[in-house]
């Protein structure tokens, strides 16, 4: 099994263009979530998806658009990128029922220009 | 979600134990106390986590007080391997919710 799997791992893009965070994860996990990490910070939420077909804003949503494409795949969308993007993304994941470990992805890291 | 406060840095002698520290003092009675690590910029990684009795695993031991208004994550014998940033974080165990990280404490551990 590999987990949480993120696409790209590296992306450096010019302000105003657009792209899309990939991320699977294949433990059958029903919530999905995207954050942000900033140099020298902590976590910061941007969406999650409680199951398939919902999402929900977290603490820092402005500036993207996520889709829970199925169970597997949550994207998170870039539509016009600022240089106040520029941060590490990590996608996670967790089972529907009890308490819920966390599982990470390995993270991307985005730097806009 | 209760918040957390926890100190920004900490320093542990190779082979001591390192207790890190968590005050969540709003918590509420149905939420539980997870904590997590970040080695260098991975993805963190699942520690513990408990609701009131202390709690052991292989990795570590969740120590809570009886009032819950703070825990105590204890790494019994500290390696270098163990130098990670540490998030304490408190939830209600409830189908989606949220996790939401704070900046955590940074453990060094001294050869």
């Amino acid at each position: 099994n590999a987990g949480v799997t993120q696409t790209p791992k590296f992306q450096v893009l010019k302000t105003g263009q657009s792209m899309t965070l990939q991320c699977a994860q294949d433990m059958n996990h029903n919530s999905m979530y995207w954050y942000r990490q900033d140099p020298g910070m902590g976590l910061r939420l941007i969406y999650y998806s409680a199951s398939e077909g919902t999402t929900d804003k977290g603490e820092v949503p402005n500036g993207y658009n996520v889709s829970r494409l199925n169970k597997r795949e949550f994207s998170l969308r870039l539509e016009s990128a600022a240089p106040s993007q520029t941060s590490v993304y990590f996608c996670a994941s967790n089972i529907l029922l009890g308490t819920g470990e966390l599982f990470f992805g390995e993270g991307s890291r985005l730097t806009v220009l | 979600d209760a918040k957390t406060t926890q100190p920004p840095s900490m320093d542990c002698a190779e082979g001591r134990a390192a207790n890190l520290p968590c005050n969540h003092s709003t918590i509420s009675g149905n939420e539980y106390v997870y904590w997590y690590r970040q080695i260098h910029s991975q993805g963190p990684q699942y520690i513990i986590h408990g609701l009131k009795n202390n709690e052991t695993n292989e990795m570590a031991s969740l120590i809570i007080t009886e009032d819950r208004k703070s825990s105590t994550l204890i790494l019994p014998h500290a390696t270098l391997r163990d130098t990670a940033v540490y998030y304490c974080i408190v939830r209600v165990a409830v189908w989606g919710n949220q996790f939401y990280f704070g900046t955590g404490t940074s453990l060094t551990v001294i050869p």
